[in-house]
């Protein structure tokens, strides 16, 4: 059975920090992996999408890396904002479902930036 | 991307009782997947469903407490029957949708925050 687990499980930097999330999965038979912000009261945000064969993405401020083999995911955030202040869920995709399954979540990462 | 929405946004309930959510999608998905997240807690994949077929239930999820219809492309109910304050949770409706460059990506609805009393 698939595990994500994230770590830290909360941070809180000054503004203007640039700042590193990680995920790791024990099933490296993923299709692809997903990162997300959940704003309190609101729903998921995609952030970044990552398919198996790739290695990175990147929009804007932040970059996603995935090592598949390794199981580790990093969500990297540069010149951090106190819009940025949220909960940071990272999820994987199985492969055996051909991409159609759904997503195995982890407890997420709460991210507190201070002005 | 999909633009999702549920109904309600938030309930308060009796134990015993039961209540349906319902999820619109402002366009045709072939899959239509619910989440439920329990205070402090993860995500977890509650059923898929599929349109014209019984949806698929996740490990520890039953049709008798959540019964789910998709009747088109667009829509779907959860319900979340006999309900105790256990059930007290946000459930979440989401699709994914395959773009040119991204395959299958997630898109979540706001959610509906359930309380249980």
């Amino acid at each position: 059975k698939q595990e994500v687990t994230q770590i830290p499980a909360a941070l809180s930097v000054p503004e203007g920090e640039n700042l590193v999330l990680n995920c790791s999965f024990t099933d490296s038979a993923i299709y692809n992996l997903q990162w997300f912000r959940q704003d309190p009261g609101k729903g998921l945000t995609s952030l970044l999408l990552i398919q198996s064969s790739q290695r990175e993405q990147t929009s804007g401020r932040l970059n996603a890396s995935l090592d598949k083999s390794s199981g580790r995911s990093t969500l990297y955030i540069a010149a951090s904002q106190p819009g940025d202040s949220a909960t940071y869920l990272c999820a994987v995709r199985p492969y055996s479902g051909g991409g159609a399954d759904g997503l195995t979540f982890g407890k997420g990462t709460h991210l507190i930036i201070q002005p | 991307s999909a633009v999702i929405s549920q109904k309600p946004s938030r309930d308060i309930c009796q134990r015993g009782t039961s209540l349906t959510i319902q999820c619109q999608v402002d366009s045709q998905v072939t899959m239509m997947f619910w989440y439920r997240q329990q205070p402090g807690q993860s995500l977890t994949l509650i059923a898929t469903a599929n349109q014209g077929s019984e949806a698929t239930y996740e490990s520890g999820f039953v049709i008798d407490k959540f019964p789910i219809s998709r009747p088109n492309l667009t829509f779907s109910t959860l319900t979340v029957s006999n309900m105790s304050p256990e059930d007290s949770s946000i459930y979440l409706c989401s699709v994914h949708q395959r773009t040119s460059e991204k395959y299958n990506e997630q898109f979540f609805g706001p959610g509906t925050r359930l309380t249980v009393l």
